[in-house]
């Protein structure tokens, strides 16, 4: 059965560059999900999407964004990189009007 | 004060050995989740819940809404199984995030 896909799988950046994450969600799903997991910390809510609207907002910076295509993929553009953005960022994906998240593998973001 | 709370925070454990890991949370539900990340690793989904008990293969999740706890055990136990073991809560449907729990980090010894 098809997942959910995140490209890259592994990014490296320098400080104050610009970063910008994909998911693609299991397919009729409509809802994404963005997470962000520092080294040793629980994942964090970030953003999500349902129908391409931004529908809940968590502890995400001012210089990242995100938005929701007409295909229902999902980019997290992030700028201004700092060392402290380094992590793993999970999308997951659902079908809008059921609870159940299916977790991406995850893009691990290395800032030097 | 985290939304939801995992006990205990770490569990070493013999192989064979009866698991089980407990999540408390503070805020009105509609689903709860236990997930799966080995170390370095994607997340997986066990288990959503929504109310009663629900069972694959050796793992076993119950929720009681009332009092607003869930366990997820673990029978016969495997070195396979050590991970992090890590409780997510929703309030509502349609995007609304997840809080997740503190995790629960289990390590089964042979």
């Amino acid at each position: 059965a098809a997942g959910v896909i995140q490209s890259p799988r592994h990014l490296i950046k320098e400080k104050r560059e610009t970063a910008t994450l994909k998911c693609y969600p299991i397919p009729r799903h409509d809802t994404v999900y963005w997470y962000q997991q520092g080294p040793g910390q629980d994942p964090q809510f970030l953003i999500s999407f349902y129908e391409k609207m931004q529908s809940d907002k968590g502890s995400i910076p001012d210089r990242f964004s995100a938005q929701q295509f007409s295909d229902y993929h999902s980019e997290l553009n992030m700028s201004s990189l700092e060392l402290g953005d380094s992590a793993l960022y999970f999308c997951a994906s659902s079908q809008g009007g059921l609870l159940e998240q299916y977790f991406g593998p995850g893009t691990r973001l290395t800032v030097t | 004060k985290n939304e939801v709370e995992q006990s205990p925070q770490n569990l070493t454990a013999q192989e064979g050995e009866f698991i089980t890991i407990n999540c408390s949370y503070s805020v009105g539900i509609s689903a709860l989740h236990w997930l799966q990340q080995h170390p370095g690793g994607g997340i997986v989904s066990l288990f959503m819940l929504s109310s009663g008990k629900k069972k694959h293969g050796r793992l076993i999740a119950t929720i009681n809404i009332q009092e607003k706890h869930s366990s997820l055990h673990i029978t016969a136990s495997h070195p396979r199984d050590s991970a992090v073991y890590i409780c997510a809560v929703g309030l509502v449907i349609f995007g609304n995030q997840f809080y997740f729990g503190t995790g629960t980090s289990l390590t089964v010894i042979p």
